[in-house]
């Protein structure tokens, strides 16, 4: 079946610093990838996607780009700020009745002033 | 455009009562619609999915019940509430396609705690 790995984290980063978060999948067939973005007592936000391999997806300064020869997806961006700081899910979407996404389990990331 | 409501945002209820969530869609039609649950740390757990009126499916066995009277509305219930029913319950659409996977869009979501 599908599954998404990520890091848990908590990752702690000062504000201006490199961000990576790391995802892989499993997944047959060619899946969709998203990040979602939750800040404190929110729901998801949608942050990025990409639907085949090679697409990058990018959004308020994040990129990921979809990487099939590696199963990856992996976030990044260049000066995370404070406000940045929030719980950040990697997800497949695969073809499917009902569009059934498969969640990582979050990465909870703090940006320190 | 499209908007997700939820409501209530939080609700604080004893155990052995009655629940009942709402989740309202608008500026889409014939949505697919979800309910997840998240507990405190963790990661997001499906509960129900639905494809059209009246047509719910559900992804693990429990303690709750999922309807769709219309179109856009989704209803998360419990009869007798648990301790373990605690948690933070999202509502999400999708639009319902059959070619390119589509993301899910999710509400604000309702904090719930069982007393």
């Amino acid at each position: 079946g599908n599954s998404v790995t990520q890091m848990e984290g908590p990752v702690t980063l000062s504000e201006e610093a490199f961000l990576t978060i790391n995802c892989t999948y499993t997944a047959t067939g060619y899946p969709s990838l998203f990040w979602y973005v939750q800040y404190p007592g929110e729901g998801l936000q949608l942050l990025l996607k990409a639907t085949k391999a090679d697409d990058k997806g990018s959004n308020k300064g994040f990129e990921a780009t979809y990487r099939k020869e590696t199963t990856s997806f992996h976030l990044e961006k260049g000066s995370v700020q404070v406000s940045d700081s929030a719980v950040y899910f990697c997800a497949l979407s695969n073809s499917g009745g009902y569009q059934k996404v498969t969640f990582g389990i979050g990465t909870k990331l703090q940006v320190i002033p | 455009s499209q908007t997700i409501h939820q409501w209530p945002a939080t609700l604080v209820q004893p155990v052995g009562s009655p629940l009942s969530l709402e989740c309202t869609v608008e500026g889409t039609s014939n949505p697919n619609l979800y309910w997840y649950r998240q507990a405190a740390g963790r990661g997001l757990q499906l509960l129900f999915y639905s494809v059209g009126i009246g047509q719910i499916s559900s992804e693990v066995p429990q303690n709750l019940s999922a309807s769709r009277p219309q179109d856009r509305q989704f209803i998360l219930s419990s009869k007798k509430l648990l301790l373990s029913d605690s948690g933070f319950y999202l509502c999400a659409w999708s639009v319902r396609t059959g070619g390119v996977n589509q993301p899910q869009h999710f509400g604000d979501g309702t904090r719930l705690s069982i007393l």
